[in-house]
């Protein structure tokens, strides 16, 4: 099983100011096929980033993704007080798991 | 636009089975390009992928680990849904159960607390 280790646990930014979340695993993830997902309190996760890269459908363009083999990133460039919420990552190249989150939270 | 919406019990009784339906607009179950996934989420385990079910030319199942002995997801082609049966339940298996489609969960359904309990 490959483990996701997301640090850091939280995050406390003000607005306008750029997140940069990191999901480290404990084997290569086949294919980089990585997803981020943003939860809010009592809400389902929400797809933001597929395949280490790609942006999900209507997901706005402050939101990126890079990396590849073991380490790989979720940056929020400029944010607002909407992004707000726990981020996860996933990895679905073997039988899929989850990191633990990371919160970030705007002052 | 693919929507899921998730029924079932929000109580099970210890060691009795656990099952719960995802019903899908939008797409087809048996689509040659999608998966349907179980997920749940628990404060001490965090999220957890059970398993899913796919169809490419005939049926296959991948479960974790973790539940492979307990774990059945079934589709249904004549009401385009799909369903989790857990068997042998315990008060750890208490979570907020969720359905999914894909590799790259989009989207999800709303969620089911189930709680394990006398």
């Amino acid at each position: 099983e490959i483990v996701l280790t997301q640090s850091p646990g939280t995050l406390s930014l003000s607005p306008g100011e750029r997140a940069t979340l990191s999901c480290r695993a404990s084997q290569s993830v086949s294919g980089s096929h990585l997803a981020w997902y943003q939860q809010n309190p009592g809400q389902a996760p929400r797809l933001l980033i597929y395949d280490a890269s790609s942006r999900a459908t209507g997901i706005p363009d402050r939101f990126s993704g890079s990396g590849s083999g073991t380490d790989f990133t979720l940056t929020i460039s400029r944010l607002e007080p909407e992004d707000s919420a726990v981020y996860y990552c996933e990895q679905y190249g073997g039988s899929p798991t989850f990191g633990q989150g990371t919160k970030v939270e705007i002052k | 636009q693919v929507q899921l919406q998730q029924s079932g019990p929000g109580l099970v009784k210890p060691s009795q089975t656990l099952s719960l339906t995802c019903a899908i607009s939008g797409d087809s179950v048996s689509s040659n390009s999608a998966a349907w996934n179980w997920i749940r989420q628990s404060p001490s385990r965090g999220l957890e992928w059970l398993g899913r079910t796919y169809y490419r030319s005939k049926w296959y199942n991948d479960y974790a680990v973790s539940v492979k002995s307990r774990i059945t997801i079934n589709p249904d082609t004549a009401k385009n849904q799909f369903s989790l049966q857990l068997n042998s339940v315990t008060p750890e298996d208490t979570a907020v159960y969720y359905c999914a489609r894909g590799w790259g969960l989009n989207p999800w359904g709303q969620g089911t607390l189930v709680t394990v309990s006398s």
